[in-house]
């Protein structure tokens, strides 16, 4: 399940799994966005990315759906596996403005085998 | 090879003290970021360089000075350490400023003041 509050949201599935990250952004004029993924003790990796004249880009086992309406963004993960533990950030850009993404606040997910 | 490598990976001090950061990276990238990951995980940048130009200077207290001796680093000096500059410190660094470029970040520099 997933729980939010003062702590990092958090998503907990089993081996296997299909799952779903979300994300809302705050700039209704943001044109890009960015998934990362953080594992413990590391830097963030880039992970997919799309633009706003898109709602949906697929890449290996993964993903992303973009809402304009809503100002919603999802990572969707399918048959998550346990090296994909990690925090996830959304990231939001604007091409009118400045290049610096934005990182929405991090979902942990936690995978158990 | 590490494409964005930071020095020390673990910096544990004492109030009061100045420390430096160090960053490379060997990507031949013309733009170096530093940003500020608190304890809640929330990222935050501080400082954005082009071809060693200051570009972007957040409102960062000027305890704080980033300083590039070439493209390929930048490095991050602290003085005056407090007990809030405790978080982890990430360089980073992509292509040229713009929407699409992706960021490449380094493995952070874990820092806490006592």
């Amino acid at each position: 399940g997933e729980s939010v509050g003062l702590h990092l949201p958090t998503l907990s599935v089993q081996e296997g799994d299909n799952s779903i990250i979300n994300c809302a952004y705050s700039n209704s004029a943001s044109d890009y966005f960015i998934w990362y993924k953080q594992e413990s003790g590391k830097g963030p990796q880039f992970i997919i990315d799309i633009r706003s004249n898109m709602d949906k880009r697929q890449g290996q086992r993964v993903t992303v759906l973009l809402n304009k309406t809503v100002k919603h963004l999802s990572l969707q993960i399918a048959a998550t596996q346990p090296g994909d533990s990690a925090v996830y950030f959304c990231a939001e850009k604007w091409s009118g403005g400045s290049y610096i993404p934005t990182f929405g606040r991090g979902t942990s997910l936690i995978v158990h085998p | 090879d590490t494409a964005v490598s930071q020095t020390p990976k673990y910096l544990v001090t004492q109030m009061g003290n100045d420390k430096s950061i160090k960053c490379e990276q060997n990507l031949g990238h013309d733009t170096m970021y530093w940003y500020k990951q608190d304890s809640k995980k929330f990222l935050k940048i501080m400082f954005s360089y082009n071809n060693k130009e200051l570009i972007i200077n957040e409102t960062v207290p000027n305890r704080f000075s980033p300083k590039s001796p070439d493209k390929a680093h930048l490095n991050l000096h602290i003085n005056s350490l407090e007990l809030g500059d405790s978080a982890v410190y990430f360089c980073a660094s992509s292509q040229e400023r713009s929407v699409q470029e992706t960021q490449y970040f380094g493995p952070g520099t874990r820092l806490l003041v006592l």
